[in-house]
């Protein structure tokens, strides 16, 4: 398994700043990856971070709005930019000890509050 | 088009009252299917990998079955430290991209 923490916890945002999510797994990892979780919902996958390459973007997320950082094999960053009230949600980053195959491990979350 | 349906949406039950949440799929080739438990304001928790038809994984009160179209989380005797929201995925066998079911939420009463 893997221990994944995130930071911040949560936090509460002002409509139209950015804030950036930190997620540090304990372990080199290939893959990593980035859900959001709207209240009562299952998870939605916004990206694929691969350390030395460009992130994966799902339909109906992109880079200009969710930039994502992997500097290195431990760690990587989520920015939700120009944020609005329909932002708020929880963000998870998880990671995958297979090269992608085989189960994922998730952080903690981060709770988010668009005001 | 690949898809994960869990049922029920929320199950109650008196601690020490067996059920079965059920989790079907459809997929163009399954890698693996994933079992989660998720607490309120946290993380999923990984809890079971099935691989093949057939398969059985056990933890505790929890055993996980798979078939071709389905998997169920069978509880026994549950206790109230069980509620969770228990959360069915599936990875097909062309890209790593896990596919979620909405997820059964599970109430223990004591």
């Amino acid at each position: 398994s893997a221990v994944i923490s995130q930071k911040p916890s949560r936090d509460i945002c002002q409509r139209g700043t950015s804030l950036t999510i930190q997620c540090q797994v304990d372990s080199q990892v290939t893959m990593m990856f980035w859900y959001r979780q709207q209240p009562g919902q299952s998870l939605t996958l916004i990206a694929t971070a691969n350390q030395g390459s460009e992130a994966t973007y799902e339909s109906g997320f992109v880079i200009d709005k969710f930039p994502i950082s992997r500097p290195n094999l431990t760690f990587s960053t989520l920015t939700v930019s120009n944020m609005s009230p329909e932002d708020s949600s929880i963000y998870l980053c998880s990671v995958a000890l297979m090269g992608g195959e085989g189960e994922q491990y998730f952080g903690p979350g981060t709770r988010l509050t668009v005001t | 088009e690949d898809q994960v349906t869990q049922s029920p949406e929320a199950l109650r039950l008196q601690e020490g009252e067996s059920s079965s949440l059920n989790c079907s799929y459809t997929v163009s080739g399954l890698r693996g299917l994933f079992w989660y438990r998720q607490d309120p304001g946290k993380g999923p928790e990984f809890l079971f990998t099935l691989y093949s038809a057939g398969e059985e994984k056990e933890k505790e009160r929890l055993k996980a079955t798979l078939t071709k179209k389905e998997s169920f989380l069978h509880i026994t005797a549950p206790k109230p430290e069980d509620s969770a929201t228990y959360l069915c995925a599936v990875q097909a066998d062309s890209n790593y991209q896990l596919i979620w079911g909405a997820g059964t939420k599970l109430i223990i009463k004591p």
